[in-house]
């Protein structure tokens, strides 16, 4: 199946300082992505949808000047964490599809994110 | 506001016998329902998808049905082996090109 590669696995910074999570789709070319975060033993949360060459389309909810989402290349969406909290410190992941397959979504092995 | 609910508990089930675990939603008018498994630490991997004209779908010890009368999915894992164990998500979709929002999952545990 399709391969979808994020980076990097985990991540400690520290309060105000700004992380970027990579999303790379490896063998299909992804016009949309999506990120979600998940809170321990919660699902995962939908948080916003990156459509290569235009602006991400958020969540309710969902600041964009806290999460910027940039999907400058079929194969590369990154979000960035900006001013990062303790408060953000969750498991970030993204999915992608490939159009070639059917409806389903591979997903990327998550971000584990600690605001310290 | 659409819903999708999950059975809450965790789902605790001997090794050898069929699990089953329910997916309902509201508010939703699915064309497709996906049911993906997460392992802890883990992204989700896909399982199987289930249109809304077929009734039950089958992958191996997997199978999935969908009433659309009831709304509501059904995902049975017969022989079930320790292995199994993870938390396994529910997502209906109306099109195909739609954004994927999940249920909160079950967590199924089998005990040898």
């Amino acid at each position: 199946g399709a391969v979808v590669s994020q980076h990097p696995s985990r991540v400690i910074c520290k309060s105000g300082t700004s992380v970027k999570i990579e999303c790379r789709s490896l063998d299909f070319q992804a016009t949309t992505m999506f990120w979600y975060r998940q809170f321990p033993k919660q699902s995962l949360m939908l948080m916003a949808t990156s459509n290569e060459g235009s602006k991400a389309t958020y969540e309710q909810g969902v600041e964009k000047d806290k999460f910027l989402i940039n999907h400058a290349s079929l194969t590369l969406s990154t979000l960035t964490v900006t001013s990062a909290h303790p408060e953000d410190s969750s498991f970030y992941i993204c999915s992608a599809r490939d159009p070639g397959a059917d409806t389903e979504a591979f997903f990327g092995q998550g971000t584990r994110l600690t605001v310290v | 506001s659409q819903k999708i609910e999950q059975n809450s508990e965790a789902l605790n089930i001997q090794e050898g016998k069929t699990a089953t675990l329910t997916c309902n939603y509201t508010n939703y008018s699915p064309a497709y329902l996906q049911w993906y498994r997460q392992d802890p630490g883990r992204g989700p991997v896909f399982l199987l998808l289930i249109r809304e004209n077929e009734k039950e779908k089958r992958k191996e010890r997997l199978k999935v049905t969908f009433d659309t009368t009831l709304k509501q999915s059904l995902f049975h894992i017969t022989a079930s082996q320790p292995a199994d164990s993870a938390t396994y998500l529910c997502a209906p979709l109306e099109d195909q090109g739609g954004k994927l929002i999940f249920g909160q999952g079950t967590e199924l545990s089998v005990k040898p």
